[in-house]
């Protein structure tokens, strides 16, 4: 079946831009999870939804980051006015609710801010 | 804070010989411990789990331990082959919530 897909794989933005990063998670998968992952390092958590309610936002470096999943199932991470610092692989897992606590992740936005 | 603690940073192998990447974590109240596997330019894919309640898993060529007592969990891999060369990530959770990531290794097996 058709695994977590991510749009763009590749975003070039000019410093003070807005990005939007979209997740469409594995059809059926309660939780959503965004990680930013830098260069050479792990994966680093983001934010958490559960259906359309984002139950954990801590991971959310400023007030510039924003996600949304009005749906419960596509989500959206949007960045406004784009810093340097934001260049990352943008990384997007889903989960059952089955209690398995499986993350399947997708391949990623990687953003450059130039 | 929570905190996972991956070694080492980079390892060489001879094809066919074993690898082994450890792993200490720092919330004691982590249960479950996946181990992902990350291609250049790819997203990282699950290749095996170990749960709170079991000592040892296997799955082929591929083996987990999990030490609850002194938090350590370690990946090992058999055999190895050239397509066994990635980034490999260890993580621990609580469950249904936040991966805390180690920082990766990267495996080399030299053919």
């Amino acid at each position: 079946g058709a695994g977590v897909s991510q749009s763009p794989r590749y975003k070039v933005a000019k410093r003070g831009q807005d990005v939007a990063l979209r997740c469409d998670p594995i059809s059926g998968h309660v939780s959503l999870f965004w990680y930013q992952q830098a260069l050479g390092q792990g994966p680093e958590f983001l934010t958490y939804f559960q259906n359309e309610a984002q139950l954990d936002k801590s991971g959310l470096p400023s007030d510039r980051f924003f996600a949304e999943r009005p749906e419960g199932s596509v989500s959206t991470l949007k960045i406004q006015r784009t810093q340097q610092e934001d260049s990352a692989v943008y990384l997007c897992a889903s989960e059952t609710s089955g209690g398995d606590y499986e993350q399947y992740f997708g391949p990623g936005t990687r953003l450059t801010v130039t | 804070g929570e905190n996972v603690e991956q070694h080492p940073s980079t390892l060489s192998v001879q094809e066919g010989d074993s690898a082994v990447i450890k792993c200490t974590y720092s919330d004691s109240a982590s249960n479950y411990f996946p181990w992902y596997k990350q291609e250049l330019g790819k997203g990282p894919q699950l290749i095996i789990d170990i749960r709170s309640n079991v000592g040892e898993k296997k799955d082929q060529r591929i083996a987990v331990t999990l030490n609850k007592t002194a938090k350590h969990f370690s990946l090992h891999i058999t055999e190895t082959q050239p397509e066994d060369s990635a980034v490999y990530f260890c993580a621990a959770s609580r469950g249904t919530y936040k991966y805390i990531f180690g920082t990766g290794t990267r495996l080399k097996v030299l053919a």
